[in-house]
């Protein structure tokens, strides 16, 4: 079936350095795919989104490209900072219908002054 | 724009108790969801409203959960009676109607409603 899998937490950065987490899906078709935020104890907020292969999601110095041959949608920001700091889902469309999304476990971010 | 709300943000139980959780949407927004966060997962999708009928539940523990979306528009998720492993938080979300593919892919979550049961 559908699932996303993403590395593992924590990641631990200084200011201003360069963040990638990881994330690969298994999935029919091809499902439009997220990366969703949780900073502390708030919600879930969509981040950035791409539809289609080798599309670009971006938003707030963050970025993800729609990888078909490699199935992946990585996260990246070429300089964090400590208001970074929360858990990151990657997550899919399911491709079955009905809008469902399928989420990873979530990579927890700690970004140090 | 008010965003979804849910309410209560917090609820400590004890096991083989009821409880339940309600969930306002976004205004005009046609899917409900509520989905299931145990602490160090991602969340799961217990079930999904397309107004006011149910449209998968395949996740949902029919045994002991129930939820309803009376009139299409709020939605109440109960547990009864709850056990120790549903613990984790309740998310509640909610997307666009159906016809704007580009946004209705797009789901908006509550703050969650963070249950302990003990």
């Amino acid at each position: 079936g559908d699932s996303v899998t993403q590395m593992e937490g924590p990641v631990t950065l200084s200011e201003e350095a360069f963040l990638t987490i990881n994330c690969t899906y298994t999935a029919t078709g091809y499902p439009s795919l997220f990366w969703y935020v949780q900073y502390p104890g708030e919600g879930l907020q969509l981040l950035l989104k791409a539809t289609k292969a080798d599309d670009k999601g971006s938003n707030k110095g963050f970025e993800a490209t729609y990888r078909k041959e490699t199935t992946s949608f990585h996260l990246e920001k070429g300089s964090v900072q400590v208001s970074d700091s929360a858990v990151y889902f990657c997550a899919l469309l399911f491709s079955g219908g009905y809008n469902k999304l399928i989420f990873g476990a979530g990579t927890r971010l700690a970004v140090h002054p | 724009e008010a965003g979804v709300a849910q309410s209560p943000r917090y609820k400590i139980i004890e096991k083989r108790q009821s409880v339940a959780f309600w969930c306002n949407p976004i205004s005009g927004h046609a899917t409900l969801y509520w989905y299931q966060q145990i602490l160090g997962q991602g969340p799961k999708l217990l079930i999904q409203f397309q107004n006011n009928g149910v449209v998968d539940d395949s996740q949902l523990p029919k045994d002991r959960f129930s939820a309803e979306r009376l009139k299409g528009v709020d939605s109440t998720l109960k547990i009864q009676p709850a056990k120790l492993e549903d613990s984790a938080v309740y998310l509640c979300a909610s997307s666009p109607p159906v016809g704007q593919r580009g946004e209705r892919e797009t789901q908006y979550f509550g703050p969650g409603t963070r249950l302990l049961v003990l």
